[in-house]
């Protein structure tokens, strides 16, 4: 099946410092989704973005809905320890099921 | 608290055995679905259900079997012919189908003996 390509595929980050990572594709979406994912555990909703140029936060995280309807990015800022782990974007055209990213890995700075 | 328990949380099949993962949900949400997760991949969809006693093949249904007798459970059995079973299998549900925002389950993981 159709994967969207998500990148980068991993970051290290310093506390502090503000994270970016997106999300694209050569077809057009209808949802964006975002989620996170803990070692051992299932991922966890952050994120839902419905409309072309949308701009939703939740807390240090905010996200965007690309206005070409192909992509999406993610932002966290003033990173804590507690952020690390794997962010997925997933999207939905018209029809047919969700489709994943591969994920992005965020580690911490040795 | 509303969510989606999955068990048990570590499974071993032997050589031959078929094995049933658990997926029980209480947010009364209709779709129910099933994922297969490998080290450094994405999610791909096994089995998805929009409906009680309907259900379609995903991406990989191929040795895999599923059934919905209730809203809110989804169980998925792990046949014999499924000859790569070692991973980590998420349940999701959502409110309506796939449109709508997923919620998961933390997950079983099987391992062959």
């Amino acid at each position: 099946g159709q994967q969207l390509n998500q990148s980068p595929q991993s970051m290290f980050i310093q506390e502090g410092e503000d994270v970016s990572m997106n999300c694209t594709s050569s077809s057009i979406f209808n949802t964006w989704l975002w989620y996170k994912q803990d070692p051992g555990e299932g991922p966890v909703l952050l994120i839902a973005l419905y409309k072309a140029g949308e701009l939703t936060s939740n807390g240090r995280l905010t996200a965007q809905f690309g206005i070409t309807r192909k992509d999406s990015f993610l932002n966290i800022s003033a990173s804590i320890p507690s952020d690390v782990g794997i962010y997925f974007c997933a999207g939905h055209r018209s029809q047919g099921n969700l489709i994943f990213g591969k994920g992005t890995k965020l580690s911490v700075k040795p | 608290d509303g969510g989606i328990t999955q068990s048990p949380k570590y499974l071993f099949r032997k050589e031959g055995q078929n094995v049933t993962l658990s997926c029980e949900q209480n947010l009364n949400h209709d779709a129910m679905y099933w994922y297969r997760q490998d080290p450094g991949q994405g999610l791909r969809l096994i089995y998805y259900s929009q409906i009680v006693n309907d259900f379609q093949k995903g991406d990989i249904a191929e040795g895999y079997s599923v059934s919905r007798e209730k809203k809110e459970s989804f169980p998925l059995t792990v046949t014999s012919a499924q000859k790569n079973p070692t991973a980590f299998y998420l349940c999701a549900s959502s409110r309506q189908g796939p449109g709508w925002p997923q919620h998961f389950g933390d997950g079983t993981r099987l391992s062959i003996l």
